[in-house]
């Protein structure tokens, strides 16, 4: 089955600095890669997703990059605020399941 | 937020007890995932179902099962409960469509205690 490992599992930056979280999947076939934003206590959102077919999509601060051949996408985060402050999950979708990686908690500070 | 619902939303049950969890589907989702939460690590996928047949099984024991009903609510159930099966259940909505799965969007989550 699909294998996603995520990387760091804690990022510390200042206000107004980037972050950058990385994932690496097993799978050839997956096709599909959300990210989710999960704040203590709540429900992960989708934050952004990107398809195989696609290299990079942006919205706002937030940018996912892919590499299908590498096996890899990332999660950049440009001027970051106190409120992103949450666990970040990557994941992996081959036909029609959902693979996730252990998270990374993002502590941004003032 | 999401329009997906989740009920219970905290639940203490005991060692060989039975637990059953619901799922409210966002409008036009037909299809529900069902992941478990451990306490700092990610959700796990247990099953998923479409039109109401299961649609895909995660590492999950039998003990879980699951329904999805004609208006695409569901239900978790597990059987003889395990300490170990205290977690946060999440369920997810979703559109499956030309044999695809479309995002999914969670619920607020069944955070279980077994004691």
């Amino acid at each position: 089955g699909e294998n996603v490992e995520q990387h760091p599992s804690t990022l510390s930056v200042q206000e107004g600095d980037s972050a950058v979280i990385k994932c690496t999947y097993s799978d050839s076939a997956s096709n599909y890669f959300p990210w989710y934003k999960q704040e203590l206590g709540k429900r992960p959102q989708l934050i952004i997703d990107i398809r195989s077919n696609v290299g990079e999509k942006k919205d706002q601060r937030i940018a996912v990059t892919l590499n299908k051949t590498a096996k890899h996408f990332s999660l950049h985060i440009t001027e970051t605020q106190p409120e992103d402050s949450a666990v970040y999950f990557c994941a992996a979708r081959g036909y029609s399941t959902l693979t996730f990686g252990k998270g990374t908690m993002l502590l941004v500070s003032p | 937020e999401t329009g997906v619902t989740q009920s219970p939303t905290h639940l203490i049950k005991t060692r060989g007890q039975q637990v059953t969890l619901r799922c409210s589907s966002q409008s036009g989702h037909n299809t529900v995932s069902w992941y478990q939460q451990a306490l700092g690590q990610g959700p796990q996928f247990i099953f998923q179902y479409y039109r109401e047949e299961e649609n895909g099984r995660g590492n999950f024991p039998p003990r879980f099962s699951g329904l999805q009903f004609p208006n695409y609510s569901s239900e978790l159930n597990v059987n003889a409960l395990e300490l170990d099966d205290s977690a946060l259940y999440l369920c997810a909505s979703s559109l499956m469509s030309s044999g695809s799965v479309e995002t999914q969007y969670f619920g607020p989550g069944t955070r279980l205690l077994v004691l």
